[in-house]
Formats: structure tokens, C-alpha cells, sequence
């Protein structure tokens, strides 16, 4: 099946600690969102990459980073300069620029990560 | 960054009862989405919107791009159990490569 896969669907992490959350996709989609969810609020954009090897911060960058080698791959580590890192985190992919219904974006099931 | 002003932020309705909720902007907007959230999932994209004055349905669902291109909405006929969830509207601002989201209606309904 075609999707976007995150994994672990839950993760706790200890105050300090860098933590890396995955996101993978099979859609042959050349873009890839990282957005954080807090409860009751929507979505916020963390970090955005059009094409391989290259990446934009979004509304909320800082104490996250990215990395983007593969097409089909998007990790976002949230460091220990994160102030408030308990939060729901999605990654969403869409075909990219110069394609038709370029702009739909199709998110992955989420990973719940929890600071102690 | 930039507001969509989704509203209303809750309701409470009657199975079988039609839903309304919509989403206004400031600014201008090429493309308009609306998403379903079901608790600790990712949202699924239920319709998209590429023209002002668009209509488009899918199933009990219909959303409308404005005239104005400033604000879109969304309209479920017919309530059913599984309708329950968060709608959040979404939208790409002219000239601009990012969504916009908006805060999300929380869905309940009584049997």
C-alpha cells in the first residue's frame, strides 16, 4: 500500500535528551511537512523540503532539525533546545511544485512524544 | 504567521441534523482544503478546492471555495456517528508554497 509511515507511534524521552522521530513515504511525493499539534490547537509548520538535500524552516524551527538524503525520507530530531517538546508531531508529503494537485497534502498517523 | 479563522471552534448536534462551519481569511486564497482529525490520528484529506466559486461534494460532504476567494466552507447533510472528529480547513495563500491551517471544529454528536 501506498502511504506514510511514523514510527514509534509513541515515544518517551527523558528532559535533555535529543530525540529523532521518522517519517517515510512510498507516494513518490518529492515534498515533505514536519508540523507539531498541541491539544485543543492546530497544525504548526516545524519544517518544510521541496526537493532532496534541501529544506526550509517553517513558523516554529527552532530546537528541531532536519535532514533530507532520500526521497522517501524525512527525520526530524528534536533537540534538547526544544523548550516545550511534549506534543503530537506529524509529517505530511504532497507531489511538489509544477504538479497538478501539488498543493494536497497527505499526512502520516503520528507519533505522540512525551518529555519526563 | 498567517490566521485562518475557522469557526465554529465546537459543536454539539443531533444525529441526522446537517452541519455548517466555515473558514475566512484576510487574505487571498488559490487553494482550499478541508481535513477530518479522529482522535490520535493524522488528518485525511476529504476535499479539495482549486477554483473561486468551486462546489464539490463527496458523499455527505459538499465545500465551497468563496466568490471572494477569502473563506471556504463546508457542509456535512445528515449526521451519522462516525462524522465525529475535528474539521480543520486548510489553505495555500496566492504566491505562497505553505498551507495555512485553521484551528479545527470539534464535532460531537448524540445518538
Amino acid at each position: 500500500d501506498g502511504g506514510i509511515t511514523q514510527s514509534p507511534k509513541y515515544l518517551f524521552r527523558k528532559e535533555g535528551q535529543n530525540v529523532t522521530l521518522s517519517c517515510e513515504q512510498n507516494l513518490n511525493h518529492d515534498a515533505m511537512y514536519w508540523y507539531r499539534q498541541d491539544p485543543g490547537q492546530g497544525l504548526r509548520l516545524i519544517y518544510y523540503s521541496q526537493i532532496v538535500n534541501d529544506f526550509q524552516k517553517g513558523d516554529i524551527a527552532e530546537g528541531y532539525s532536519v535532514s533530507r538524503e532520500k526521497k522517501e525520507s524525512f527525520p526530524l530530531t528534536v533537540t534538547s533546545a526544544q523548550k516545550n517538546p511534549t506534543a503530537f508531531y506529524l509529517c505530511a508529503s504532497s507531489m511538489g511544485q509544477g504538479a497538478s494537485g501539488n498543493y494536497e497534502q497527505f499526512f502520516g498517523p503520528g507519533t505522540r512524544l512525551t518529555v519526563l | 504567521g498567517q490566521q485562518l479563522n475557522q469557526s465554529p471552534q465546537s459543536m454539539f448536534i443531533q444525529e441526522g441534523e446537517d452541519v455548517s462551519m466555515n473558514c475566512t481569511s484576510s487574505s487571498i486564497f488559490n487553494t482550499w482544503l478541508w481535513y477530518k482529525q479522529d482522535p490520535g490520528e493524522g488528518p485525511v484529506l476529504l476535499i479539495a478546492l482549486y477554483k473561486a466559486g468551486e462546489l464539490t461534494s463527496n458523499g455527505r460532504l459538499t465545500a465551497q471555495f468563496g466568490i471572494t476567494r477569502k473563506d471556504s466552507f463546508l457542509n456535512i447533510s445528515a449526521s451519522i456517528p462516525s462524522d465525529v472528529g475535528i474539521y480543520f480547513c486548510a489553505g495555500r495563500i496566492q504566491g505562497a508554497q505553505k498551507l495555512v491551517f485553521g484551528q479545527g471544529t470539534r464535532l460531537t454528536i448524540n445518538p
